[in-house]
């Protein structure tokens, strides 16, 4: 089945440093969303990137879909104690997987103050 | 509105034992799902559904059944559980038929298999 690979696991920064998460993916996605679960909680939609190149941002964050559609990217700027929590991947084939949401490992983000 | 919601929260069963784990959801939505969450492996599909009457497998299904009577609800059973299926259960919902919108989480079930 389909495969999405999130790096890195794990993530420790200090207040105010940048952080970034990776998802790569062998086939070509119809889609991927990003979503973040704070300790305790459960996965919070954050974005969806549809279009090839595509570049959205919602204040620090910055997401980007690849030009092959089989990798994207969320980059956190200046981050703060709020931003603690695991950010997910999530990716969509398409086709005759159109049912079918395949989850990143995720990656734990700490921040120290 | 309620949005998702899961119940219960939390859950011990003996193995061997069988149990429903609920889901309802009050948006209307079409698309149904369930997964499973283990440290260090994200969340794994385990069946979902695209409308009334419509189920499918997804990831991780062995061990699992579910049903779709209604739009609203979509329960999740555990045959006979065991120690393998401890976990943290999540239902979500989202428009459409297909995974391509915005999911909406429950808060999840918190299952203890000894």
């Amino acid at each position: 089945g389909q495969q999405v690979m999130q790096i890195p696991q794990y993530q420790h920064v200090q207040e105010g440093e940048d952080f970034t998460t990776y998802c790569n993916s062998s086939t070509t996605l119809s889609n991927i969303q990003w979503y973040k679960q704070r300790p305790g909680g459960h996965p919070v939609f954050l974005i969806q990137l549809v279009k090839s190149g595509e570049v959205k941002k919602q204040k620090r964050l910055t997401f980007q879909f690849g030009e092959a559609k089989k990798n994207s990217s969320l980059h956190i700027t200046a981050t703060q104690t709020t931003d603690v929590g695991t950010y997910f991947c999530a990716a969509n084939a398409g086709g005759t997987s159109y049912g079918k949401l395949t989850f990143g490992q995720g990656t734990i983000l700490t921040v120290h103050p | 509105n309620a949005g998702v919601t899961q119940t219960p929260k939390f859950q011990v069963l003996k193995t061997g034992q069988s149990m429903t784990l609920q889901c309802a959801q009050d948006m209307n939505h079409e698309y149904m799902s369930w997964y499973r969450q283990d440290p260090g492996m994200g969340l794994r599909l385990i069946h979902y559904s695209v409308g009334a009457g419509i189920t499918d497998q997804g990831e991780v299904p062995n061990g699992y059944n579910v049903s779709r009577s209604t739009t609203e609800d979509f329960p999740l059973r555990l045959l006979s559980a065991a120690p393998s299926q401890t976990s943290v259960y999540f239902c979500a919902s989202s428009m459409g038929m297909e995974a391509n919108q915005p999911q909406h989480f429950g808060d999840g079930t918190r299952l203890s298999i000894l």
